[in-house]
This record gives structure tokens, sequence and C-alpha cells, in this order.
């Protein structure tokens, strides 16, 4: 069972904006650790998105962002395009003594309609 | 720029020892944190365990003493050992770079599939 909880998908029409959330425990998000999101294309590795729960590393479009509340986190899509199906996932870095030190969220599928 | 590739064999038997080799290029393995994660079909990332650039490494506990990851510095590549894999082992197997422990996996190799079966 992952430790970050994401909902399993999220769909919207070209040019909406849709937001993922990930959910974390005091082991991780809770305690500060920096959450950062990945995008997995359909048959490709997974690439960096967002690191550090907001920062953007170059080449991401600013239609992507990132957001923290509490032991949650957020990724902003906006302006929706057809290029951003996929599966998204959130990673943090957890201290639970019988854990994985490096942990993620199950992913959450983007639909664009 | 950082490249990384995964290679190995594409079929292990159960019961058997698993070993891929990430080769990397563009960067020297003896600066940053070099790991491997894994997916398998249809679902989620694992991460498996990490050779930091000292030599030291952490591995994941589910993995239970099966896995050891090692660096090759004079081919600058690194490598991945499961043993006595079953079924569920079956994944694709990513490689991937970290700069410090808590920064994020930056650069990732395509990734290499690996079936189970006898």
């Amino acid at each position: 069972q992952p430790v970050l909880t994401q909902p399993p998908s999220v769909s919207g029409a070209p040019g909406q904006s849709v937001t993922i959330s990930c959910t974390g425990t005091t082991s991780n998000i809770g305690a500060g650790y920096d959450v950062h999101w990945y995008q997995q294309l359909p048959g490709t590795a997974p690439k960096l998105l967002i690191s550090g729960t907001s920062n953007r590393p170059s080449g991401v479009p600013d239609r992507f962002s990132g957001s923290k509340s509490g032991t949650s986190v957020y990724l902003a899509i906006s302006g929706l395009q057809a290029e951003d199906e996929g599966d998204y996932y959130c990673q943090s870095y957890d201290t639970s003594l019988t854990g994985s030190d490096y942990v993620f969220g199950a992913g959450t599928k983007v639909t664009v309609l | 720029q950082v490249q990384l590739q995964e290679s190995g064999p594409g079929l292990v038997k159960p019961s058997e020892t698993l070993s891929l080799n990430c080769s990397v290029s563009g960067n020297s393995i003896s600066d940053y944190i070099w790991n491997w994660i894994r997916q398998p079909p249809g679902k989620g990332l694992e991460w498996i365990g990490f050779v930091h650039h000292s030599g030291s490494t952490n591995y994941n506990p589910s993995l239970k003493g099966r896995v050891t990851i090692s660096a090759d510095r004079s081919n600058n590549h690194f490598s991945l050992r499961l043993t006595s894999v079953t079924a569920a082992d079956a994944a694709v197997y990513f490689c991937a770079r970290k700069v410090q422990r808590r920064e994020p996996f930056d650069s990732w190799g395509p990734g290499h599939l690996v079936t189970v079966s006898s």
C-alpha cells in the first residue's frame, strides 16, 4: 500500500485546469520533507516535473505548478493539453523506521477529454 | 547532460538471481547518488535502493536482504543484483540519479523490462 495517497484519476477538457492531491503523514510530508512530482507519459520513463514542492526544472511549462497545505501537496495543471495525458506521481522522503526512505504515491492518471 | 541506460537479461527464472547494469554517460558515478527503481506492469513506482558516491548503500527494507547495489567506477556503471526472484519481481527496472539524498530523482534511464518465468 503506497505511503502517499493520490486520487486514481482526474480528467478535464482541453484548456481546463485540473488539480492532483498527494496526502502524506507525519513521517514524510507532515515532517516538512519536500515533495517531488513526476510525469510518466505512456511507454516512457518518469520525468521530473516539480521539485521541492513548487519548483519547476528548466524546460517544464509554467502550466504546471505545485503547492502545499499541511500534510497535503497539490499539482495543478492549467490550460490542459492532449500531450499532458499520462500518469503523475508524487514522491517524498520518509523517516518511518520500518519503511522505505523514498516513498511514492500510487499515481494519478490524467485524461484529457 | 547525464544519460543512463539499463541493460541485462529480459527473462529470469523463478528462484534465480536478477542482475542488471546501468551505464552512465555525461557524469562520473564518483559524484551523486545512483538509484534503482522498479514498476510492475500497470502499477506504481517502488524505490529499490542506492549506491552513494562514497560507496555506501541503502536499500528498501521490503526487499528483505535480497538486494545488492554496487558501483564500478572504472567502467562508470552501477549494478543491481536481486536474489531468489519470484513473479512479484517482474517489472520495468529504472536506474536514476539523485544529486543529494533529499533531492528528487532528476535523471532516469528509459527502463528495462524483466519477466520472471520458467
